[in-house]
């Protein structure tokens, strides 16, 4: 069945790059996505990309996406406090039966100063 | 402004007891979805609806039940069979492929 993969922590010091990374397993998956959930709340969508493209980039987010390896990464750069948060990683297949997302365990981000 | 409300925000439970977790959204959209997040192990899929009177089981349904009357709504109750139901349980809905997924703001149950 699909499954999507990361780590579970990552800690980086205010200013610097994080780099977030996930695997999955389905060879299909069109979309996939970054979700940001801070403390108690919902998941907010990061930005996503379609299985077609290598790259994209949005202000200080850069999602690659290397479809060979399936592997997508998430890089904020000049990371700040307001960037901790768990950070998931999710995939959608359309098909003939319902689509679904299917998420990952999420990554913890936390920010030393 | 068109959204996805859950409520409670916060819920307690007896054991032996029924509850239901509410759904609603105004965004129009066709699917619907239930997760449970536990710490550490992401979102898992409850039970998910792609068209009103119609639902479908996810990874972990046992111990849960649904209702899809309206499309505005899906409610979750959690049953007494559902053997440990304290986590938070996030509501989304989803326009179609490619767009994106709106949460709402979670419901996090505690059995007392």
């Amino acid at each position: 069945g699909e499954d999507v993969e990361q780590s579970l922590f990552l800690s980086v010091r205010e200013g610097d790059s994080s780099v977030i990374n996930c695997t999955y397993t389905d060879s299909s998956s069109t979309y996939l996505y970054w979700y940001k959930q801070e403390p108690g709340a919902g998941l907010q969508l990061l930005t996503y990309i379609f299985s077609n493209m290598d790259m994209k980039q949005d202000q200080r987010l850069t999602v690659l996406l290397n479809k060979k390896d399936k592997h997508l990464s998430l890089r904020i750069a000049d990371t700040q406090t307001g960037d901790s948060a768990i950070y998931f990683c999710a995939e959608s297949t359309p098909g003939s039966s319902a689509s679904k997302i299917i998420f990952g365990s999420g990554t913890r981000l936390s920010i030393r100063p | 402004d068109g959204g996805i409300t859950q409520s409670p925000k916060y819920l307690f439970r007896k054991e032996g007891q029924n509850v239901t977790l509410s759904c609603e959204q105004n965004l129009n959209h066709d699917a619907m979805y239930w997760y449970r997040q536990d710490p550490g192990q992401g979102l898992r899929l409850i039970y998910y609806s792609q068209i009103v009177n119609d639902f479908q089981k996810g990874d972990i349904a046992e111990g849960y039940s649904v209702s899809r009357e309206k499309k505005e709504s899906f409610p979750l109750t959690v049953t007494s069979a559902q053997k440990n139901p304290t986590a938070f349980y996030l509501c989304a809905t989803w326009g179609r492929v490619g767009t994106e997924a709106f949460f709402g703001q979670g419901t996090r149950l505690t059995v007392v």
